[in-house]
């Protein structure tokens, strides 16, 4: 059992929805909590992150995190077609001294114009 | 400032041959990571660095791999023999607190 799930997808939204992307981790000892975005052919990107249970909101993003039902979120308010990309959910904690990271496999989204 | 710096951006080699993929990390980072990706298997660790030494390789597939960080600014990822199934793009990505920053990734096709 991989250790973050993510829906593969892909998820499609139309353009002006908010898209809403999903996350479960099954190791409790997590405590930091990171999405990626990640266009066709190019890099992973460091969008957010969040520790504490909650929302955190940056422009149109809000990252929310539940520790206690393990789901971490990304919402995107007024999906723009440019938002089209596969999205990385990526868990952290400390392990032996260090930071264990681990990455789901992504969720394809699509914003239809 | 440049970000991760990552050489060459496409390989294309014979089975068996050996490929060096090389990484440069952004200045002040104190890890280094390298990643493979495909898509039946997403990303996946292959061995982090911190201080220059090496932390973790529990993902390094095989004796076949092997990576090097002789210091702060440079870090090789090598594969001898090379085989089909290492076709993949390879990453590497350097942090210093929270996240990590990834490099543009080097294709590496092995026929």
């Amino acid at each position: 059992q991989k250790e973050v799930e993510q829906n593969s997808g892909p998820l499609s939204v139309p353009e002006g929805a908010i898209a809403s992307l999903n996350c479960t981790y099954s190791d409790r000892g997590s405590q930091s909590f990171f999405w990626y975005r990640q266009y066709s052919g190019k890099s992973p990107e460091l969008i957010m992150f969040i520790y504490s249970n909650g929302d955190k909101e940056d422009g149109r993003f809000t990252a929310q995190l539940n520790k206690a039902s393990q789901y971490v979120s990304l919402l995107i308010r007024d999906s723009q077609p440019s938002d089209s990309a596969t999205y990385l959910c990526a868990a952290s904690m400390n392990s032996g001294g260090y930071q264990k990271v681990t990455f789901g496999i992504g969720t394809k989204l699509q914003v239809i114009p | 400032d440049a970000g991760v710096i990552q050489s060459p951006r496409h390989e294309v080699t014979e089975m068996g041959q050996e490929v060096t993929l090389r990484c440069k990390p952004i200045s002040g980072h104190n890890s280094l990571f390298w990643y493979r990706q495909t898509m039946m298997r997403g990303l996946e660790l292959l061995i982090y660095f911190n201080n220059n030494v090496p932390i973790d390789d529990s993902g390094m597939p095989e004796d076949r791999f092997s990576a090097k960080m002789p210091n702060a600014s440079f870090s090789t990822l090598k594969i001898q023999p090379s085989e089909p199934r290492d076709s993949a793009v390879y990453f590497c990505a350097s942090s210093l607190f929270r996240g990590q920053y990834f490099g543009p990734g080097t294709r590496l096709t092995v026929l």
